[in-house]
């Protein structure tokens, strides 16, 4: 069964800094990794999809990458703002299990 | 382009009572997905349907819970009877298929079992 592991589970920075939140699988039989962003009592918004044959996908200051072999992704947040701060989470579409798998997500906090 | 639409957004009942949730996908979706999120978890997938055809329920409670898709529009999830651990927020999903497409989240609706 697919397992997916996001560190840090926390992250809290000022203002500014650019920053990586780390996502890893256990299978790398994957059709697509999704990249979404969680407000508090909110569903979950879509920031980047990446299919199985792609290595990054951008969005104005997003950037995730993959790398399948060696089942890890990054997404990378420049010149973080407040309005970043929510819970990121990583979801994998396995080939075997139809569906996407989550993992429980980095907390980010980013301060004034 | 209207997104995921579910109802209600909160609910609070007290266990062994029923409930149901309502979703209505992105027009010209042919997936849809429910999802189940306990507090500091990410989702868990319950049931997927491709149009009004059953995909994947296999971590689905079936002895509690049913969904329906009819006419392979909107769908409704049920829980009947609900039992404290069901507590959650509940998350309805569409894509214009599945393996490669990207999913789109509602709201969710917030369970709360007394």
């Amino acid at each position: 069964k697919q397992e997916v592991t996001q560190i840090p589970a926390a992250l809290s920075v000022p203002e500014g800094e650019n920053l990586v939140l780390n996502c890893s699988f256990t299978d790398s039989a994957i059709y697509n990794l999704q990249w979404f962003r969680q407000d508090p009592g909110k569903g979950l918004t879509s920031l980047l999809l990446i299919q199985s044959s792609q290595r990054e996908q951008t969005s104005g200051r997003l950037n995730a990458s993959l790398d399948k072999s060696s089942g890890r992704s990054t997404l990378y947040i420049a010149a973080s703002q407040p309005g970043d701060s929510a819970t990121y989470l990583c979801a994998v579409m396995g080939v075997v299990e139809y569906a996407l798998n989550f993992g429980k997500g980095t907390s980010l906090l980013v301060t004034p | 382009e209207a997104g995921v639409a579910q109802s209600p957004r909160y609910k609070i009942i007290e266990k062994r009572q029923s409930v149901a949730f309502w979703c209505n996908p992105i027009s010209g979706h042919a997936t849809l997905y429910w999802y189940q999120q306990i507090l500091g978890q990410g989702p868990k997938l319950l049931i997927q349907f491709q149009n009004n055809g059953v995909v994947d329920d296999s971590q689905l409670p079936k002895d509690r819970f049913s969904a329906e898709r009819l006419k392979g529009v909107d769908s409704t999830l049920k829980i009947q009877p609900a039992k404290l651990e069901d507590s959650a927020v509940y998350l309805c999903a569409s894509s214009l298929g599945f393996w490669y497409n990207e999913q789109f989240f509602g709201p969710g609706t917030r369970l709360t079992v007394l």
